[in-house]
């Protein structure tokens, strides 16, 4: 696709419900991340894939998050057990290359936990 | 521990004037800084980047200014339009971790017609 899709746009949880947040990259970019932005506040780092594997998944708040890609292009974070702390934009982005920096932004899914 | 801080948090700026945003690092595995521009509703797009070597960059009315030895660099808007009016985010990057970025909290800039 011409851009980084991110679907739904907007998802409100009730606490303790689970959810999934779907990012669509550009066709044949080879990384992918995955950004937290609470209101206000720059994007934080979540989690990284080259392909399918996750090479890195430092920034994951806790073990109630969960992020696979598993054919190497369509990823999804799911979030267990949803708290209020947890709402935020959620943010996916993806790059052509290790080494080349062609970062682009999804718009982003924000999620409200009510 | 935040890595990389910005300031100001929110600057108002008339049209035609100059708006200048600063941002410090600590960590010198930083090794390239883009700036970001963010409008309400979007993800944050690329708007200009430098490299450590590169004291100065210049791109339209974008300007980064990059000062090694004291880990700042500013983002300099020269001739501020309405339509800048954004939130602006300074980041760094870490190629050793997969060219993972870290961002500044952000400065929201408007401009006043």
């Amino acid at each position: 696709g011409a851009g980084v899709s991110q679907s739904p746009r907007y998802k409100v949880a009730k606490r303790g419900q689970d959810v999934a947040l779907r990012c669509d990259p550009i066709s044949g970019h080879v990384s992918l991340f995955w950004y937290q932005q609470a209101l206000g506040q720059g994007p934080e780092f979540l989690t990284y894939f080259q392909n399918e594997a996750q090479l890195d998944k430092s920034g994951l708040p806790s073990d109630r998050f969960f992020a696979e890609r598993p054919e190497g292009s369509v990823s999804t974070l799911k979030i267990q057990r949803t708290q209020q702390e947890d709402s935020a934009v959620y943010l996916c982005a993806s790059s052509p290359d290790r080494g080349v920096f062609g970062y682009t932004f999804g718009s982003g899914t924000r999620l409200t936990v009510v | 521990q935040q890595q990389v801080k910005q300031s100001p948090q929110s600057l108002i700026v008339q049209k035609g004037g100059i708006s200048i945003i600063n941002c410090a690092y600590e960590n010198t595995a930083f090794d390239y800084f883009p700036w970001y521009q963010q409008f309400p509703g979007k993800g944050p797009a690329l708007l200009i980047a430098i490299r450590p070597d590169v004291s100065e960059k210049k791109e339209g009315r974008f300007t980064i200014s990059f000062n090694k030895s004291a880990k700042q660099f500013s983002l300099h808007i020269m001739d501020s339009q309405p339509g800048d009016s954004a939130t602006y985010f300074c980041a760094a990057r870490r190629r050793d971790a997969g060219n993972m970025l870290t961002f500044g909290g952000g400065t929201r800039l408007m401009v006043k017609p």
